[in-house]
Order: C-alpha cells, then structure tokens, then sequence
C-alpha cells in the first residue's frame, strides 16, 4: 500500500531564506503525489503534483517540488519564505489499490520569523 | 466557481450526543469524500460517494458513523453516539471525473466531544 513519510512536525525559516519541506513516499507503482497547505481554520488547498512527465512541477504562490524515484522523494521548495506562507503543508499520494483515495503524511507545521 | 460548502463551521456537544454535518460539493462534481483530521494528523478518508453510491467506506466506525449522499449532490455525515475521540476537523472534499485527482476542500466543521 502506498503510503508518506513528512520529516520534521514543524519547520522554522527566517523571511526570505529557502523553504525546504521534505516528503517521501512508498509505493509499489508508479505514485501520483501532492503538496496541499492549509492555512488556520482552512481546507485544503492544492500546491502542485506530480502525475507523469516533467519531474520537477511548479506550482501556486512560487513552490516548486522534484520527483526523485531513485530516492523515493518529493520535497518542496521554495527559494524566498515570505510571511504569508506560514501555514501546515500536507505531502500525499493516491491509492491505486481499490478506490482511487489520498493517503496523507502528517504534515508539517512551517514558522516563518521576521 | 463556488468552492465546497460546509456546515456547521464549529460544534461542541458532550459525550453520547449526537452530531450531523452537511456538505455541498462543487457543482457538477460527481466524486465527494469525507475525511477525519484530528489535530496534528493528516486528513483521514472515512468514506468516499461517486454520484450516490458508496465507493470506499473501510475506515468509517460504522457502529457509530453514517453517511449519505441523497441525489447524488449534498452529502450529510452523522456521528451517533459521539466518543471523546471523535473530537477532529472533520473535512468534505469534491473532484469531477475529469480532475486528474485533483480534490478541493472544504473549510471543515471543528467537532469537540466534551
């Protein structure tokens, strides 16, 4: 069964300096994975994903992430934290096996400081 | 495009109450599902409806958890009786048959069982 790994609960940048968010993931096929954010008392919004093609995805407000089979790995950047972008990041990957459903890491509580 | 509607935003009820959430998916999206976030987790699927017919519901307490999807349109998700535990966000997502598994979110109903 597929599943994610999100390292590190919470994440703490200064304004500015790179965001790195990290994500692996297991599967025994071909994955399709996912960043969502969730702001306070917000859903879910979609980043980006990863389907087929290009491994490296851009996505919304300048997150990027890269597909890696080799390491099993899909973290998310982002070269320049701004304020705005504190917030729970979400990596996930849809389950093939019978209904086609989003299993989620446990996220990752992303600080940034002034 | 109006987003996924959700309702009530915030319950509170004591143990052995009863509790029923209602949900509006995006128009003309025939995939909605219904997830369990408690706090510091990452979503969990509890059941899934394509049109009004049940696709995945393994990991609903069907002891105490209900769903429908009358018409195929708004769905409602009851808890009775309601346990401790079951305090969590409790998160309605849709997608059309052609959204790539994209899933939107809703804003989420915030349950606590005191």
């Amino acid at each position: 069964a597929q599943s994610v790994t999100q390292l590190g609960s919470h994440v703490s940048v200064s304004e500015g300096a790179l965001v790195l968010l990290r994500c692996n993931y297991s599967s025994s096929v071909p994955p399709y994975l996912f960043w969502y954010v969730q702001y306070p008392n917000q859903g879910l919004q979609l980043l980006l994903k990863y389907t087929t093609g290009a491994t490296l995805v851009k996505g919304i407000n300048g997150f990027e992430a890269e597909f890696k089979k080799s390491e099993t790995s899909f973290h998310l950047t982002k070269p320049s934290a701004h304020m705005s972008d504190a917030a729970e990041y979400f990596c996930a990957v849809i389950n093939f096996q019978g209904a086609q459903k989003l299993v989620f890491g446990q996220g990752t509580r992303l600080t940034i400081n002034p | 495009e109006a987003g996924v509607a959700q309702s009530p935003r915030y319950k509170i009820i004591e143990k052995r109450q009863s509790v029923a959430f209602w949900c509006n998916p995006i128009s003309g999206h025939a995939t909605l599902y219904w997830y369990q976030q408690i706090l510091g987790q990452g979503p969990k699927l509890l059941i899934q409806f394509q049109n009004n017919g049940v696709v995945d519901d393994s990991q609903l307490p069907k002891d105490r958890f209900s769903a429908e999807r009358l018409k195929g349109v708004d769905s409602t998700l009851k808890i009775q009786p309601a346990k401790l535990e079951d305090s969590a966000v409790y998160l309605c997502a849709s997608t059309s048959l052609a959204g790539l598994y994209e899933q939107y979110f809703g804003p989420g109903t915030r349950l606590t069982v005191t």
